[in-house]
């Protein structure tokens, strides 16, 4: 069973960038396809795209494309995510999901909540 | 753009079942895709409960006591959690999700009280 770990809470102003780490170990790291999802307080998830670590293949909701990027260093195990130009609304925690089919979500980071507020 | 309905809001009482919908929009065909199914209780991430695509194509997720179902309805193009032998343990938000393309989609989510 993989575990992850992602990096601690950011407090950001309106405009600018936040980088999220997940850092997975055991196994499998590379069998799944790692997806970001955020979550505003109070609502439902929202997934954001994926990437493959394979390949570095990658899919972005159309919602964030242009200001997300998703990353991976395979040789420490470990999937970015990469949010410019922040607005308050972009408030949320922030999860990283492991994903394969018939098992999407076994893997969930705890979550990384990021503040954007001036 | 593919997407899922759930209702706000469901309650239920112990022992009772709860039947938690998903429907899917006009444009997919719930016959087609793979449903998924998580529980979040606050504070939380999401729990992964289980995935159904047929009776005979189906899994629940490590942990996961076998009061957890799924199901579908082609007829009214509508996905279902069921859960059974209800306890207070269950109250929970409740989220579906499917994988229709390159893109992944979750329901609103549907807020389960046992009362």
């Amino acid at each position: 069973q993989v575990q992850l770990v992602q990096s601690g809470a950011e407090v950001k102003m309106p405009g600018a960038s936040v980088t999220v780490s997940c850092k997975a170990s055991g196994h499998n790291f590379m069998t799944y396809y790692w997806n970001w999802l955020r979550q505003v307080p109070g609502q439902g998830l929202e997934w954001m795209g994926w990437i493959n670590p394979y390949n570095g293949d990658r899919s972005y909701q159309q919602k964030f494309q242009g200001r997300v990027t998703m990353t991976r260093d395979t040789s420490i195990a470990t999937i970015y995510m990469h949010l410019s130009n922040l607005r308050p609304d972009d408030t949320a925690t922030y999860y990283c999901v492991g994903g394969r089919a018939k098992d999407w979500g076994s893997a969930w980071g705890q979550g990384t909540l990021v503040t954007v507020s001036s | 753009q593919p997407a899922l309905t759930q209702p706000p809001s469901s309650s239920a009482s112990p022992g009772e079942s709860a039947r938690l919908t998903c429907t899917l929009s006009s444009d997919t065909d719930v016959g087609g895709h793979i449903m998924y199914w998580y529980q979040q209780k606050p504070g939380s991430p999401p729990r992964y409960l289980l995935y159904y695509n047929s009776d005979s194509d189906k899994g629940l997720a490590s942990g996961v006591p076998s009061r957890f179902s799924g199901s579908k309805d082609a007829s009214v193009n509508t996905a279902t959690l069921l859960i059974s032998g209800l306890q207070s343990e269950d109250e929970a938000d409740y989220y579906c999700m499917f994988w229709p393309n390159n893109d992944v989609v979750f329901g609103g989510g549907t807020k389960l009280t046992v009362l």
